[in-house]
């Protein structure tokens, strides 16, 4: 599985698009790239995944780079709610590895 | 969705007994499940991937002799910590892929163990 590479931390005020970049240059052809999110004591939850297309669904954007070693979700309007660790995983429906994660800090 | 239910929710045992903790899919079927172990502020460890019908394979540094897998249904897997020690604390967690879905992973709400 891909190795990758998150911020630690970001923070984003409510109502405003929050924008979380992910490095995975290691990531090989048939791994797609994952997000999930994590609140405070409970189970990852499913956010988005991607192959090679930028991908959008009600929760999110994913957007990744041409050469797929770089990706990007967007939160189009982020709420308190959104606060969470945001992890981004490379797999090809194999086993996943979690990272450590970007920590969004939503703020009033 | 795909839902996966882990029971129980909390648990807190003596040093020296074993727990076991239940990870179902409740509307899919799951060849595969994935346990995995979080410490506070810290991310998500994988521990072993269940396999119906088959033993269960373990990470590195993990003891299969003390996280007891068993996966005997498609809809079911149980993790059993034996012999707790206060060092085994932890939120474990489970996750699941739909056999014919083309998602990731659906994880369940996890279980807060804590040995005394």
């Amino acid at each position: 599985d891909a190795k990758t590479t998150q911020p630690t931390s970001m923070d984003c005020a409510e109502g405003r698009a929050a924008n979380l970049p992910c490095n995975h240059s290691t990531i090989s052809g048939n791994e797609y790239v994952y997000w999930y999110r994590q609140i405070h004591s409970q189970g990852p939850q499913y956010i988005i995944h991607g192959l090679k297309n930028n991908e959008t669904n009600e929760m999110a954007s994913l957007i990744i780079t041409e050469d797929r070693k770089s990706s990007t979700l967007i939160l189009p309007h982020a709420t308190l709610r959104d606060t969470a660790v945001y992890y981004c995983i490379g797999s090809n429906f194999n086993k996943f590895y979690f990272g450590s994660g970007t920590k969004l800090n939503v703020k009033p | 969705g795909a839902v996966v239910s882990q029971h129980p929710s909390r648990v807190i045992c003596k040093s020296g007994t074993s727990v076991k903790i239940e990870c179902r899919s409740l509307d899919f079927q799951a060849t595969t499940m994935f346990w995995y172990r979080q410490f506070p502020k810290q991310s998500l460890m994988l521990m072993a991937t269940s396999n119906e019908g088959s033993k269960a394979t373990y990470e590195q540094g993990v003891e299969k002799d003390k996280f007891l897998i068993n996966h005997a249904s498609l809809t079911l897997s149980t993790l059993t910590v034996t012999s707790a020690h206060p060092e085994d604390s932890s939120f474990y967690i489970c996750s699941a892929r739909e056999d014919r879905g083309s998602y990731g992973y659906t994880f369940g709400s996890g279980t807060r163990l804590t040995v005394v």
